[in-house]
């Protein structure tokens, strides 16, 4: 049990359609990451953010967005889906007390997103 | 840039033997190294992570890592395998700058009774 927790665990959506998922962190953790896991891959970094600002990105388009909430809550919001995008996605918080890349990052369960 | 492979996509060996998964990297700067592990339709679970200092480091569930900076190398032991062990294992990479892990394509080890 990590204490990360995110919704919904499952979702079908149809090509073109828009997506949010949904993250809560661990309690006072202000870093929050997304990956995606592609069936049968590793995870790959989207983007992470810290005070609600993004704090860097990998390689997606802009379609994929995000938000942090003052919470430190997060969304992941997906645009015009692709059938590519089904995937396993995952968020990730971290310590502010240790934010250097060595800090321990908590997974939560992930979300799994099919488009047909 | 950074990368990380992993030999073996999967790995098979009886209940009570030695595991070994390999992890060789890439990395410009030094490396932060870390394995995690996942179980079937669940998320990540961190095995160990190597930092600075020891470089053999200690893990969770009899687990343990060796960085080998002249190899490029973090693999992966068990000294006895259990059926409990039955995963996916993914070693990553990160550095001081993006604070994100670059992760290898996963090992799945089956263990056999």
């Amino acid at each position: 049990e990590t204490g990360v927790t995110q919704s919904p665990t499952h979702l079908i959506k149809t090509r073109g359609q828009q997506v949010t998922l949904r993250c809560s962190s661990q309690s006072g953790h202000n870093t929050v990451s997304w990956y995606q896991q592609a069936l049968g891959q590793g995870p790959q970094f989207i983007f992470q953010y810290y005070r609600e600002e993004e704090n860097g990105r990998g390689n997606f388009p802009p379609r994929f967005s995000g938000l942090q909430f003052p919470n430190y809550s997060s969304e992941l919001n997906v645009n015009a889906l692709e059938l590519d995008d089904s995937a396993l996605y995952l968020c990730a918080s971290s310590s502010p007390a240790d934010r250097g890349a060595g800090n321990t990052i908590y997974f939560g369960e992930g979300s799994w997103l099919t488009v047909v | 840039a950074q990368s990380v492979t992993q030999l073996g996509s999967h790995v098979s060996v009886s209940e009570g033997a030695l595991v070994l998964l390999r992890c060789n990297y890439s990395s410009s700067v030094p490396p932060y190294l870390f394995w995690y592990v996942q179980y079937p339709n669940q998320g990540l679970q961190l095995l160990l992570k190597y930092t600075t200092g020891a470089t053999l480091v200690k893990g969770i569930n009899g687990f343990e890592a060796e960085f080998k900076k002249s190899e490029t190398s973090f693999h992966l032991t068990k000294p006895s395998a259990h059926m409990s062990d039955a995963a996916e294992y993914f070693c990553a990479v990160s550095d001081t700058g993006r604070r994100a892990l670059t992760f290898g394509s996963g090992t799945r080890l089956q263990v056999q009774p």
